[in-house]
């Protein structure tokens, strides 16, 4: 198994661009999960989905963050318009069922 | 606000000694409790769940979890220069929607 793949490993951007990130979950799991990492706030849960479907997405921080999981094999997370504040570690997980998570590599957003 | 709480450390022990991490977390509810470790620049990783009170052994580590007084604790016997790293705690929701939350992570450092 490949496990998580995402894309982009690093990003860098400017103010006001529009960024995607992509993230391919472990095939058969169906719960997959966004998340931040920053020294300030830790690992931040931002959206999860069950089965495609968004579940949760009380922790995207403002409207310029949005997630889709058009299928189970592939989930975006988008930023639009990005700022520098948004300059953190993008974390996809995915799991079966409550048999804890398995990570993604990580995408390093830089906005510059 | 369900929280987990972890001393941020750093945490020093020499090598062969025993690494005793502890978490404490408010929800009275939660059931599941996992410790993922996470090298610098690194996913974190899985590396122990517990849901029953007492202990559970795997190798080197030993996860203890203590219900009445909302207390997980990590044990690494051995400890070795690779097992320096930050040791995410993370809680189940007791609300029966599973997704825990994570601590803030302990630094462990192992040193020769």
């Amino acid at each position: 198994d490949a496990g998580v793949i995402q894309s982009p490993r690093h990003e860098v951007t400017e103010m006001g661009q529009e960024v995607t990130l992509r993230c391919k979950p472990i095939s058969g799991h169906d719960y997959l999960f966004w998340y931040r990492q920053t020294m300030m706030r830790g690992l931040e849960l931002l959206i999860y989905f069950n089965n495609n479907v968004p579940i949760d997405d009380s922790g995207m921080p403002e409207d310029r963050f949005s997630a889709k999981m058009p299928n189970a094999s592939f989930s975006t997370l988008k930023i639009q318009p990005s700022e520098p504040r948004d300059s953190a570690v993008y974390f996809c997980a995915s799991s079966l069922g409550r048999s804890g998570y398995t990570f993604g590599s990580g995408t390093r957003l830089t906005v510059v | 606000q369900k929280e987990v709480e972890q001393n941020s450390g750093p945490l020093s022990v020499p090598e062969g000694a025993i690494a005793s991490l502890n978490c404490t977390y408010s929800d009275r509810g939660s059931q599941s409790f996992f410790w993922y470790r996470q090298y610098s620049g690194k996913s974190p990783e899985l590396i122990m769940f517990i849901y029953s009170n007492g202990d559970k052994e795997d190798g080197r580590f030993t996860a203890q979890l203590n219900k009445a007084s909302q207390y997980v604790s990590l044990l690494i016997r051995d400890s070795q220069p690779s097992d320096s790293a930050t040791y995410l705690c993370a809680g189940g929701d007791g609300g029966g929607s599973y997704i825990p939350t994570f601590g803030r992570g302990t630094s462990l450092i192992v040193h020769p």
